[in-house]
């Protein structure tokens, strides 16, 4: 059974660092596309980053140049670094897995506030 | 900038038929658009329906069907459940690593 769990949220203040990570069980991280999705809070979804499994990384405009999208082989891992965080990044974070250009495997999501 | 569009609510009656819709603000959804839909219930994380168009994932029941009807985007939920209420989104992929999200449809059954 493929499952993603994510961890790495918590309470940053505006113009903050902070890294996710998703962890991938029954996938490999490296043979698959994955992806970031985020939700604020009252609000849709929102395509953030993906991660090829060849390698090739791209980023939704409202986060490029401040996000960084990567992962780890030895440990399954998908992370997402982020920085100079902003009160609108806000948001609960999920990663997914991609499948025919669709996410088809979701995590559970965790919650980033930034907050002073 | 891309915009993807979905009607903002809809409703249907226990046991009919709902199509949603997920359109482009400007030009017409294909297949190479890719699109994919997600049904999302308040506090949870999102479940995939369906991807590629037509594509169902593992375990949606075939009440479940995805579409291009004209220019946009459908999926179709034939015999409605009242735990069918719920939002839906759909994604398109346009292109050169990027993807859009509709901003949902809060389906009602009643």
């Amino acid at each position: 059974e493929v499952q993603l769990v994510e961890s790495g949220g918590g309470l940053i203040q505006p113009g903050g660092s902070l890294r996710l990570s998703c962890a991938a069980s029954g996938v490999t991280v490296t043979s698959n596309e994955m992806s970031w999705v985020r939700q604020a809070p009252g609000k849709g979804l929102e395509w953030v980053s993906v991660l090829y499994s060849g390698g090739g990384t791209y980023y939704a405009d409202s986060v490029k140049g401040r996000f960084t999208i990567s992962r780890d082989t030895s440990k399954n891992t998908l992370y997402l670094q982020m920085s100079s965080l902003r009160a609108e990044d806000t948001a609960v974070y999920y990663c997914a897995r991609l499948r025919g250009f669709g996410m088809d495997v979701w995590g559970q999501g965790t919650t980033v506030t930034v907050s002073s | 900038q891309t915009v993807v569009t979905q009607e903002p609510s809809f409703s249907v009656s226990p046991g009919g038929t709902v199509t949603l819709t997920c359109g482009l603000s400007s030009g017409s959804v294909s297949t190479t658009y890719y699109p994919s839909w997600y049904q999302q219930t308040p506090g949870q994380a999102p479940r995939t329906l369906i991807y590629s168009t037509n594509t169902r994932s593992s375990g949606v029941p075939d009440r479940f069907s995805g579409s291009i009807l004209g220019n946009k985007a459908a999926l179709t939920i034939t015999g409605a459940q009242a735990d069918d209420e719920s939002d839906y989104y759909c994604v398109l992929y346009v292109g050169s690593g990027i993807w859009v999200f509709g901003g949902g449809t809060k389906l009602t059954v009643l």
